[in-house]
């Protein structure tokens, strides 16, 4: 089976400052591994995706992504924070043989001025 | 290139009528997958169709059902509605089947159950 947890229903950050959006996962083969934003009364956005390859992912909006195997973690990281970054953050992920994603519950970032 | 559309944006239903949610992808897309948002269970895939066939579907009851066209247009419905079925209802295309292709979402449907 497939699973991914976030562990925090909320980050809180000043702007500016470096933020971090945690993400576990348990798989039993490969993981595919997803993030994805929700601002209010939108849909999701496509952040960035770990397939294979280098284990830092960058993406969309100056966020990146480390995969770490050993630790099955995936954090979201951005190294200054902006006001406009506060919005609901999901991560998902895909095993080997399974072909759907199951994301995670959410993280709600919210960024103060 | 417009985006992905769901129709209506809001309804509200009682318990135990039924409801229709429609979806239009991005232009090109052939992949649509349906997912339900609520606040204690996050997003919780529902169905995938690709060209006109449902290739996965989710852990939910009979009740939910779906299609799609030939247009790459979905339907999702839902049958004999509860309380429970009250959440977000959101759409996503890809270009090819789920996988590890970038889904799009669309704004979603809230749906009330009284």
């Amino acid at each position: 089976a497939q699973s991914v947890a976030q562990p925090e229903d909320q980050v809180n950050v000043a702007e500016g400052n470096p933020l971090t959006v945690k993400c576990t996962y348990s798989v039993s083969g490969n993981p595919y591994l997803f993030w994805y934003v929700q601002y209010p009364n939108r849909g999701l956005q496509f952040l960035l995706k770990y397939i294979t390859g280098d284990n830092l992912v960058k993406g969309s909006y100056g966020f990146e992504a480390e995969f770490n195997k050993s630790q099955t973690s995936f954090h979201l990281k951005k190294p200054s924070a902006l006001v406009s970054d506060s919005a609901l953050y999901f991560c998902a992920v895909r095993d080997t043989g399974y072909s759907t994603l199951t994301f995670g519950k959410g993280t709600m970032l919210l960024v103060s001025p | 290139k417009a985006g992905v559309t769901q129709t209506p944006r809001y309804l509200i239903k009682t318990r135990g009528q039924q409801v229709t949610l429609s979806c239009s992808p991005i232009s090109g897309h052939r992949s649509v997958s349906w997912y339900q948002q609520t606040p204690g269970q996050g997003l919780q895939f529902l169905f995938e169709y690709f060209s006109e066939t449902q290739r996965n579907k989710g852990n939910f009851p009979g009740r939910f059902s779906g299609r799609q066209f030939s247009n790459s247009r979905s339907e999702m419905n839902v049958s004999t509605l509860e309380l429970g079925d009250s959440a977000l209802y959101l759409c996503a295309s890809s270009l090819q089947q789920l996988a590890d292709n970038e889904q799009f979402f669309g704004p979603g449907t809230r749906l009330t159950v009284l």
